[in-house]
């Protein structure tokens, strides 16, 4: 079974702040680590998939790391805004996947 | 841009009751999945279809639950006898393949209350 873990669990940043969390899951077996951006009432939306170690993925101010060896994935956000309030969530796995907790941002303004 | 869609957005039922969830898939999609989220848990894994079959189904998705396609465009999930601990979120996903770099695309869930 696979164990998929986020933190922090939340954070309180300001607007203009850059932030950074980490998803970790088992090195071993690993097939595609996706990042996902939750807003309450919404739907998950997907951010990035990434297979290879050493991946790089950006969109925006938001940018993605993996390290498949140590079993690591960090989710970057420069100056933050308040509209990325957001629960950010992980998950591995292949077909089926297996979640973290979340990390919950508040970015006041 | 295409779009999962989930009906209703919240059902409450009575303990004992049977219950459809129902989801919309994205239309040229043919992976579809049903995820959980039990309040203050993580998301956990329920069930994959894909060619009118499951693929792969949890230890959580047991004889209480069905899916179905019954035409070309829903995917519902049954829960045949509710019970209190039924009371989750739960999200459609849909994906146009099967592997790990297929993005799964989610709607934004049906709130499951049994009292």
């Amino acid at each position: 079974i696979l164990n998929v873990e986020q933190s922090p669990q939340s954070l309180h940043v300001q607007e203009g702040d850059s932030t950074n969390f980490t998803c970790s899951f088992p090195s071993s077996n690993f097939y595609a680590l996706h990042w996902y951006r939750w807003e309450t009432a919404k739907s998950p939306e997907a951010l990035f998939v990434m297979t290879l170690n050493g991946d790089e993925k950006k969109k925006g101010r938001i940018s993605a790391t993996l390290n498949t060896k140590e079993g690591y994935s960090y989710l970057y956000i420069k100056g933050s805004q308040p509209e990325d309030s957001a629960t950010y969530l992980c998950a591995s796995g292949y077909s089926t996947l297996t979640f973290g907790k979340g990390t919950m941002l508040l970015v006041s303004p | 841009e295409p779009e999962v869609t989930q009906t209703p957005s919240h059902q409450v039922t009575q303990m004992g009751q049977e219950v459809i969830l129902r989801c919309v898939p994205i239309s040229n999609h043919l992976y579809f999945y049903w995820y959980r989220q039990i309040l203050g848990q993580k998301v956990e894994f329920l069930v994959s279809f894909y060619n009118n079959e499951i693929s792969e189904k949890s230890e959580i998705f047991d004889d209480q639950f069905s899916v179905e396609r019954p035409d070309g465009s829903n995917f519902t999930l049954k829960i045949r006898s509710t019970k209190l601990e039924d009371s989750a979120m739960y999200f459609c996903a849909s994906s146009a393949g099967g592997a790990s770099y297929n993005e799964q695309f989610f709607g934004p869930g049906t709130r499951l209350t049994v009292l």
